[in-house]
Parts: C-alpha cells; sequence; structure tokens
C-alpha cells in the first residue's frame, strides 16, 4: 500500500512568490492533515480537511490557505511568500474514524 | 490551547541501555498520545500511542505510559540499537467531535544510540 505522497520534495522561492504543495493521502484515507516543521518552532498544526471541507485550522495568517479535492488529494498555497516561511511542509492522512495520522515526507521550502 | 512540554532535547545512550523520553501537556480534554519517530530526511513516522483510558502499552521494546493526574506520558526504550537513533516527538490532541486531527506536538527528543 503507497504511503502518503508529498511532491514537489523541494522548493525554492523568492519573497513576495506564492507557492503550490500537493499531497496524495494513503488510499482510502479520507482526512489530511498539514503541519509546518521549524527548527525553532517544531511541527505546528496549519489545517485539516476532510470531504473536500476545512474541518480545523492552525494559527496562521491568511496567505495559507488550503483545498481538498473530490478523490481526497490535497493541495495548500502560501502566497506572498515571507523568509519565515522557509519550513519543512507535512501532509498526513488518516482513515475515517482513525485517530492515527500517518505523515509524508514532506516539502521542503525554501524563501530567498 | 494545548501545549506540550518534552524533555529531555537530547539524549545519548549506550547501545543495550534503556532510554526515556518524558512529555506533559496541559489541557485536561486531550485523551489521545501518540509518539512519532523521524529519522534524517524523513516525515515522522507513528510508533506508538495511547488513549486516556489506558494507563500503559508496550509494544516489543517500546513502552508508553500515561498519567493522566498529572498531565504526564513518557516513552519507554529498551535494549536501544543504534537504528534507533533519530528525533521522538510526543503529541496530544483533544477528542473534538471524533477528530483527533488536530496534534500538537512536543519540540522532539534527539536520541543517538552509541554502539
Amino acid at each position: 500500500k503507497a504511503g502518503v505522497t508529498q511532491t514537489p520534495r523541494y522548493l525554492i522561492k523568492t519573497r513576495g512568490q506564492q507557492v503550490t504543495l500537493s499531497c496524495s493521502p494513503i488510499s482510502g484515507h479520507r482526512s489530511v492533515s498539514w503541519y509546518q516543521q521549524t527548527p525553532g518552532q517544531g511541527l505546528q498544526f496549519l489545517f485539516e480537511y476532510f470531504s473536500e471541507t476545512q474541518r480545523n485550522k492552525g494559527n496562521f495568517p491568511g496567505r495559507f490557505s488550503g483545498r481538498q479535492f473530490s478523490n481526497s488529494r490535497s493541495e495548500m498555497n502560501v502566497s506572498t511568500l515571507e523568509l519565515g516561511d522557509s519550513a519543512l511542509y507535512l501532509c498526513a492522512s488518516s482513515f475515517p474514524g482513525n485517530e492515527k495520522l500517518f505523515f509524508g515526507s514532506g516539502t521542503q521550502l525554501s524563501v530567498l | 490551547g494545548e501545549n506540550v512540554e518534552q524533555h529531555p532535547s537530547t539524549l545519548s545512550v549506550q547501545e543495550g541501555d534503556s532510554a526515556v523520553i518524558k512529555c506533559t501537556y496541559s489541557d485536561s480534554a486531550s485523551n489521545y498520545f501518540p509518539w512519532y519517530k523521524q529519522e534524517l530526511g524523513k516525515g515522522p513516522q507513528l510508533i506508538i500511542d495511547i488513549r486516556s483510558n489506558v494507563g500503559e502499552k508496550k509494544d516489543q521494546r517500546i513502552a508508553v505510559t500515561l498519567n493522566k493526574t498529572a498531565k504526564h506520558f513518557s516513552l519507554h526504550i529498551t535494549e536501544t540499537q543504534p537504528e534507533d537513533s533519530a528525533v521522538y516527538f510526543c503529541a496530544a490532541s483533544p477528542n473534538s467531535g471524533g477528530s483527533n486531527y488536530k496534534l500538537t506536538f512536543g519540540k522532539g527528543t534527539l536520541l543517538t544510540v552509541n554502539p
């Protein structure tokens, strides 16, 4: 069974640009969550989607947004990039009614 | 909101020794406590989890204990091996309407197992 797949693996952007990251959950998983990981702040929850609806949201500015498609694949978008947005962005999926989260390998975003 | 403290931040042990990592949480509504292992270049991997109605859970060399009254939980790794070297994260989550997807993580423990 394939795991959570995130693309691209690495991204380099400049300040002011926007970026879109993609996540394909494990087959059958309908909930997708996104986390930001940095050396200083650790792992922080961004948002969670279930059946194409945002169900939970963390404490991040509106520049961070996401969506989920009918096939449960998800994308997150960051607009007007800032240097502080440099981080590993992790996607996790879960089977309906099961609390266990399974993470992908992440997308390493560098903002120059 | 929930706050999770994790100690120590680094831990070095000899192969075969035991390792213990401790976490405390602040929100009494939290009832799900997973532990993740993250190796370099990879995402966090779930290694064991426990719910608040259970005091202890064991899976081979790994065990987790939970003290709800004191709001702390611990990861115990016995007979450590070099491949156990990684960063370990504890996390906590409240059961909000059946969704445990909003995890609050500790800052992590870098475990080094010396051969």
